[in-house]
């Protein structure tokens, strides 16, 4: 089936650094990504749309200059979370849809775990 | 009101119990409907989608109300694999909201010996 592929999987950094984290979509073609956060206890929240080619599109309450995201190709979106600081230690999951199943049900990557100390 | 409305738990039921979940949703013109699985600190992964004329999966059966803006999933013959939390997915309306997926809180299932 198809995979969407997330690294890295665990990242503990010290705060002010950037973080980049990548999502693939390994074999299949995703004209959009998408970007969710969950923090302990609770759901997952969708952070943004990530459109190939074009800006992406914040939900209500993210930061766009915080969490840049670009989606160069049709393979892959990166998020970076710019001067991360301990409010931003969460788990960061991506998803793809396929260019040509839209209505089919998203991919998950494995999701990548920050830690900011 | 939640986009999205799962009933927290936790469910805690020994093994072989059936088990039910229910979830509300408030946007009409959603399009699609699943249910994911997550584990503990892992991604969420897709169980299955919901359809209006009902579907099942080996043990599982889920059933989409429209009309009441509803979604059930069942479990027969519970397995201590079954443990995990349980989430309601709604895909939104066309348009821009077209492909967001907005999540339910999601209900936590412990199967026990």
């Amino acid at each position: 089936g198809a995979v969407v592929s997330q690294h890295p999987s665990r990242v503990i950094c010290k705060s002010g650094t950037s973080v980049k984290i990548e999502c693939r979509s390994l074999d299949f073609q995703a004209t959009t990504m998408f970007w969710y956060r969950q923090f302990p206890k609770k759901s997952l929240m969708l952070m943004a749309t990530s459109n190939e080619g074009s800006k992406a599109t914040y939900e209500q309450g993210v930061e766009k200059d915080k969490f840049l995201i670009n989606h160069a190709s049709l393979t892959l979106s990166t998020l970076t979370v710019t001067s991360a600081h301990p409010e931003d230690s969460s788990f960061y999951i991506c998803s793809a849809r396929s260019r040509t199943e839209p209505g089919q049900p998203q991919h998950f990557g494995d999701g990548t775990r920050l830690s900011i100390l | 009101r939640k986009e999205v409305e799962q009933d927290p738990g936790p469910f805690n039921v020994p093994e072989g119990a059936t088990v039910a979940f229910n979830c509300t949703y408030s946007n009409s013109a959603s399009q699609s409907f699943f249910w994911y699985r997550q584990d503990c600190r892992k991604e969420p992964k897709l169980l299955m989608s919901v359809y209006s004329s009902g579907n099942e999966d080996g043990r599982f059966t889920a059933q989409l109300n429209r009309a009441s803006q509803y979604i059930s999933l069942l479990i027969r013959d519970s397995k201590l694999s079954d443990s995990a939390t349980y989430l309601c997915v709604v895909n939104g309306a066309g348009g821009t909201s077209y492909g967001k997926l907005t999540f339910g809180q999601g209900t936590i299932l412990t199967v026990h010996p």
